[in-house]
């Protein structure tokens, strides 16, 4: 049973267009969101995050959007840069009064790869 | 500030063997968790150590175990290796008493199964 799934296997955007990847989740108990960004052989980086009680995040170039009656969760990159290439996951957990803060459910991730 | 370290880096085991991987957490940082990254499988929880007690479990076989010790750094151990065990094994570390609870992750250690 997949929880958190990331239905885009790939996508491909050109440098300066923006990118947009999708999650969809499934457990309603899930109470904060995370995207993490991976290369080959290395640990996912965190990027951004969203609590449940918020319906955007804005980091920069990063922003997430949460949709709690969808259950959809989307990062936007603007403008996209060719070192955001690279491997894109989302990530989901319970609340601190849960006790499952730290037990993270992953989608399968995204491969973004930005042209020239 | 250091980031979450993790060693061996690389291991090759053969089938039967057990293994012990090590996970030093960023400074301050209380939880360590662990993940198995597969091509089949993606990213998928292990377990978590707060406070020297196993917090969570995910629905691993009990041939993987783990412990912490006082100074946060804990240790996993894949006993009766098994080629599927073949993987990445990332380790987390976060504060967990937080209610919006970023994890960092290390670079992971790459065990292959002969």
């Amino acid at each position: 049973d997949q929880q958190v799934k990331q239905n885009s296997p790939s996508l491909s955007v050109q440098e300066g267009r923006i990118s947009i990847l999708n999650c969809d989740y499934t457990n309603s108990m899930f109470d904060y969101f995370l995207w993490y960004k991976k290369y080959p052989a290395e640990g996912p980086t965190f990027l951004i995050s969203i609590s449940s009680i918020k319906d955007k995040n804005e980091d920069g170039r990063f922003t997430v959007f949460l949709n709690k009656s969808a259950k959809h969760l989307s990062l936007h990159i603007v403008p996209s840069q060719p070192g955001d290439s690279a491997v894109y996951f989302c990530a989901a957990s319970g609340g601190a009064s849960t006790g499952t803060a730290s037990k993270l459910t992953f989608g399968t991730g995204t491969r973004l790869q930005v042209t020239l | 500030k250091a980031g979450v370290t993790q060693t061996p880096r690389y291991l090759i085991k053969t089938r039967g063997q057990q293994v012990t991987l090590s996970c030093s957490p960023i400074s301050g940082h209380r939880s360590v968790s662990w993940y198995q990254q597969t091509p089949g499988q993606g990213l998928q929880f292990l377990f978590e150590y707060f406070s020297e007690t196993q917090r969570n479990k995910g629905n691993f076989p009990g041939r993987f175990s783990g412990r912490q010790f006082s100074n946060s750094r804990s240790e996993m151990n894949v006993s009766t290796l098994e080629l599927g065990d073949s993987a990445l094994y990332l380790c987390a570390s976060s504060f967990r008493d937080r209610d919006y609870n970023e994890q960092f992750f290390g670079p992971g250690t790459r065990l292959t199964v002969l």
